[in-house]
């Protein structure tokens, strides 16, 4: 079974700091998505990284795919409240499988 | 476009008593999942459909749950009998292909 880890799992800043969180796994997968989710809401999708050593930017946020295809981040500039929320990973291999995700708080 | 629609948005029901959840996918899609979520254990896939045919059922906890999917415009997951430790939020998501998966808001379950 392929298994997504997320790190940090709660991550608390104040806005305009950066920071990054990560998604790995020991399993190879063909495309990895990060999604948002925010309180009484379904997850969102972010972007999808398909090659080894991709990086997508979607404004303040960066997503990176590792050269092995084995794991992932995301990085944002500049924090703002409004990006508070779930971020999850998702793989896609022999199975799409979710990451436990990382719950990120910007306070103003 | 509506999204992907899900009813009802919050059930209480007592333990033994069944339940229905109710996803309206996007129009034209041919994919739809149900997933459930919960602090301990993540979101969990329980079962996905492809063009109204259930293709992997690996998820599903248990023989109380069921899923179907009479066309392409509805599906059901029911729990019957339900337990306390089905309390989750559900999620049906729909998607063309697999890749773009679009999430309705959930059903949020407790059952008591």
């Amino acid at each position: 079974t392929q298994l997504l880890e997320q790190s940090p799992q709660f991550l608390s800043i104040q806005e305009g700091e950066n920071l990054t969180v990560y998604c790995n796994s020991s399993s190879v997968f063909s495309s990895l998505q990060w999604y948002r989710q925010e309180p009484g809401e379904g997850p969102v999708l972010l972007v999808t990284v398909v090659t080894g050593g991709e990086v997508k930017k979607l404004k303040r946020l960066t997503f990176q795919f590792g050269d092995a295809r084995k794991d992932s981040s995301l990085h944002i500039t500049a924090a703002q409240p409004g990006d508070t929320g779930l971020y999850l990973c998702a793989g896609h291999g022999q199975n799409f499988v979710f990451g436990p995700g990382t719950r990120l708080s910007v306070l103003p | 476009d509506a999204g992907v629609i899900q009813s009802p948005r919050h059930e209480v029901t007592e333990m033994g008593q069944e339940v229905t959840l109710r996803c309206k996918p996007i129009s034209g899609h041919d994919y739809l999942f149900w997933y459930r979520q919960t602090m301990m254990r993540g979101l969990e896939l329980l079962i996905y459909f492809n063009n109204n045919v259930p293709i992997d059922d690996s998820g599903m906890p248990e023989d109380r749950f069921s899923a179907k999917m009479p066309n392409a415009s509805f599906s059901t997951l029911k729990i019957q009998p339900s337990e306390p430790r089905d309390s989750a939020v559900y999620f049906c998501a729909s998607s063309s292909g697999k890749m773009r998966v679009h999430f309705g808001n959930g059903t949020r379950l407790t059952v008591t």
